[in-house]
């Protein structure tokens, strides 16, 4: 069984559109994080969320922890292809030093 | 930050044999993590590296078939050893940096068995 469940796992827009990614669990979180992968490239770090109800935004992209730190969505405002990617969140328990825990990922593709 | 270097980037490989896939990091780094990667799937981790200790390896995979070498606080060394196809995957190696688990990741090895 997969700790965080990330929908939608596939998601593929025109430009200019909204959306929004979501990373649940049953499991409560010391921090959590969302990364972006393009081909042929490791995850880079987006951002870190760490404190219940916190929102954070990066240009375009909107992050929010849910106020139990069990769940996390991403909100992309305005899509353009450079959005183009694999987002992925993923979260610590706190328990085991460094020990993160992926989502599946969503595989999102912006068309012009 | 950490900046990460793995190689090789890609290879391709007959069934039966090893790879070594070396990660260089520019800093000391106590950890450094070892992931497989189906393409456009998510990370599993398949060990942790500790320098002057053995890896930690997760449920599924052992150090028979994935022997780690951690030799100092800036490199690690995964094998993949008597390869099949299944063994095709992109492997990562990453670090975490900071007072917060971030993650660092190198830029991958896609390998293919053949």
């Amino acid at each position: 069984t997969q700790l965080l469940e990330q929908s939608p796992q596939f998601l593929s827009i025109q430009e200019g559109e909204n959306l929004t990614v979501y990373c649940n669990s049953s499991s409560v979180f010391s921090s959590l994080q969302w990364y972006r992968q393009e081909p042929g490239e490791g995850p880079v770090l987006l951002v870190t969320v760490v404190t219940g109800g916190e929102v954070k935004k990066l240009k375009r992209l909107t992050f929010q922890f849910g106020d139990a730190r069990k769940d996390s969505s991403l909100h992309i405002t305005a899509a353009q292809p450079g959005d183009t990617g694999l987002y992925l969140c993923a979260a610590d328990r706190g328990s085991t030093l460094g020990r993160l825990y992926f989502g599946r990922g969503t595989q999102l593709t912006v068309w012009p | 930050s950490a900046v990460i270097s793995q190689k090789p980037s890609r290879d391709i490989c007959q069934r039966g044999t090893s790879l070594t896939i070396q990660c260089q990091v520019d800093s000391q780094v106590t950890m450094m993590f070892w992931y497989r990667q189906q393409p456009g799937q998510s990370l599993t981790l398949i060990a942790t590296a500790n320098q002057g200790s053995e890896a930690t390896y997760e449920s599924g995979f052992v150090i028979d078939k994935f022997p780690i070498s951690r030799p100092n606080l800036t490199f690690s060394t995964l094998t993949v050893s008597n390869m099949s196809p299944e063994d095709s995957s992109i492997y990562l190696c990453s670090v975490e940096s900071g007072l917060l688990p971030e993650a660092f990741f190198g830029q991958g090895t896609r390998l293919t068995v053949v």
